[in-house]
């Protein structure tokens, strides 16, 4: 079955920090660019940050940038998200994503592991 | 950044109601949009890529058009399993992407 997996969220203190990781299977997970994605509590889709197949180029959105990091181990099939100085407004739902294609459809996304930042 | 804007935030429509969504880009972003439905609780699902292009095993009720900056997703004759969040996804810029706001489709 074609699947990912996350895991790693939890209750964490302000400036605090935490790995997440994304388990992928039932496909080539070397050949595929990834993402995370996270949604606040009733809140909208935010891209957070990419990482190429080969895991060479990564992208980050400004609201996580020098604070979030992405990374990947294909011999694995396990996507990572390092977050450190975490804060409140970084509680959120996290999702990996699998992007496809010319146009880079998310077209495979996890359950999601739920972070939550709070003294 | 390019900034997605959807709307309507939210509508209220009922079944058979045929319901167009609107999604414009602060810039131009040819036809690298993709849409995407969320149901209370799950992941979103990919409905259309290339602005235009229906996803394999999406019906054929859901549409999409447009390019450069203004795109519109409709619904042709709303099913009670429509009811859900829609959200635009704009890729021009790859690896950095950016989504819409969301559109919560309630019943009427």
């Amino acid at each position: 079955e074609v699947q990912l997996l996350e895991s790693g969220g939890g209750l964490v203190q302000p400036g605090g920090s935490l790995r997440l990781s994304c388990a992928a299977s039932g496909f080539t997970f070397r050949n595929y660019a990834m993402s995370w994605v996270r949604q606040a509590p009733g809140k909208g889709l935010e891209w957070v940050s990419a990482i190429s197949a080969g895991g060479f180029s990564r992208s980050y959105a400004d609201s996580v940038k020098g604070r979030f990091t992405i990374s990947r181990d294909n011999s694995n099939d396990t996507l990572y998200l390092e977050l450190k100085s975490l804060r409140a407004d970084d509680t959120a739902l996290y999702y990996c994503a699998e992007s496809s294609g010319y146009y880079e459809a998310f077209d495979l996304w996890g359950q999601g592991t739920m972070v939550t930042v709070s003294s | 950044d390019i900034q997605m804007t959807q709307s309507p935030s939210s509508l209220s429509a009922s079944v058979g109601d045929r319901v167009i969504i609107t999604c414009r880009a602060s810039q131009t972003i040819t036809n690298y949009l993709n849409w995407y439905q969320q149901k209370p609780g799950k992941a979103p699902n990919l409905l259309i890529y290339a602005a235009t292009t229906l996803e394999s095993g999406v019906p054929s009720r859901f549409s999409g058009s447009g390019s450069g900056t203004d795109f519109s997703l409709t619904i042709t004759s709303l099913q009670p399993e429509d009811f859900a969040t829609y959200y635009c996804q704009q890729s021009f810029t790859s690896p950095a992407l950016s989504f819409g706001g969301g559109t919560k489709v309630e019943i009427k």
